[in-house]
Parts: structure tokens; sequence; C-alpha cells
């Protein structure tokens, strides 16, 4: 019964290049929901998704980043033209569905680490 | 405005202390406030608090919450240096009209020394 998956756990980019960060709920959870950490911050909530629906992505930057969560696959989180501000780690995390809400635990992935060279 | 604060931010104790860890917050539409262990990898689960007063237990790890003066504690007694670590406290709620969601705080670094 794995976890929740991540990969990259570990990614490189130079200024201006693309990241693409995959997440994997846990089984018979059909809800992702992606927090970036900066050094020595809390969690900071991003985007909240359901197969094929964004929910909530209060928390995305207006440009170069979006997420996805298609029928079949993993989650996706992408930016764009990656800065040096954008090095952090992501992390996924997924919840169950319990009648017309998700519970409030989310089970979180280990994270991918971005770094902006 | 931070709506989930915890403190103190920082804290190194010896082994065999009793250690509080303090979460307030201030949200509307609050459903729930949990509490996570994060040792530089995915944040784990260590309780979920919905109703005042009534305390939640784990071996040496307790936690309370007190929906009328927005706060909650997380207690560990006898500390062990595995219980290094960042304590995380989240809320569970929403804006108006706007989905449920985690807000979390920045966390309290707890170093246990031998």
């Amino acid at each position: 019964n794995a976890g929740v998956m991540q990969n990259p756990r570990h990614l490189v980019r130079r200024r201006g290049q693309e990241a693409r960060l995959r997440c994997s709920p846990m089984k018979g959870h059909s809800h992702v929901y992606w927090y970036r950490q900066l050094p020595e911050e809390g969690l900071k909530f991003m985007v909240y998704l359901q197969k094929e629906n964004i929910i909530d992505e209060s928390g995305m930057p207006k440009e170069r980043f979006s997420a996805e969560f298609p029928k079949e696959g993993p989650s996706i989180l992408r930016i764009q033209q990656v800065v040096r501000g954008d090095s952090a780690a992501y992390f996924c995390a997924s919840s169950r569905l319990y009648g017309d809400s998700t519970t409030g635990e989310l089970f979180f992935g280990e994270g991918s680490r971005l770094t902006v060279l | 405005e931070d709506k989930v604060v915890q403190s103190p931010l920082s804290l190194v104790v010896h082994e065999g202390d009793t250690v509080t860890l303090n979460c307030s917050y201030e949200v509307t539409n609050f459903r729930s406030l949990l509490w996570y262990k994060q040792e530089k990898k995915a944040p784990t689960f260590l309780f979920m608090l919905t109703s005042s007063g009534i305390e939640k237990k784990s071996g040496r790890l307790s936690s309370i919450l007190d929906k009328k003066e927005l706060f909650s504690i997380l207690n560990i007694t006898a500390t062990q240096t595995g219980d290094s670590a960042v304590y995380l406290c989240a809320v569970d709620w929403r804006s108006g009209g706007s989905n449920y969601k985690l807000t979390f705080g920045k966390g309290t670094l707890l170093t246990v020394n031998p």
C-alpha cells in the first residue's frame, strides 16, 4: 500500500528552463494538494485538484505555474521559465473523500527539491 | 497576515524534559486542527482535533484544542533525541464560499540534546 509518490526527489534547473514535478496520490485518494516550502518557512498552499478539475488555485502564482491532475496518470506541477526564487521543496499531499467533503487529514509525499542555478 | 501562528519558533531541551508547543489561529469556518511532525522529509500526521477540551494522546505525545480561545497545545513528555523535528500545526478552514484547505504555521523546531 504505497504512500504518496513524488518524483523527481531532486531537480536542478538553470534559469529559464522548465521544471515538471509529478505526484501519484495514495491508493483510494482522489484529491491532490501541492504545497511549497521555503527554508525555515511553513508549508504554503498552492493548489487543490481532483481528477481533471482544479478546485482551488488561490495559492498559485499567476504566471509561469500550472498544475493538472489528468484522468490517467499522476498530478503534475509545471513551472515554466524558472527563476532562482522558485528554489524550494514542493510537497504533494492527498486525501480521501468522506461524503461530500474531504477529511482534514493529508498524507504527504517525500517532496521534490527544486534548485535553480 | 498569518492565520496560524506557532510558538516558540525553536526550542532546545535535554532528554527527559517535557515540552509544550503552542498554536493559535484566526480563521473563519473552522473544521479541524492538525499536528504534523517533519524530520527533513515528508510531514507525518500526529493528531487531528475537532472538539474543544478532548485530549488526544499517543504515547508520550498529547494534544488538546480550545475553540473558544482559538489555540491548541502539543505536549511531549520525557523527550528523546528522536523527537527532534519541526512540529507543524495546520488548520482546516474555508473562506466564504471557497473550499476547505489546510493552512500551516511556520512550525516549531525542537532539538532534543542527549
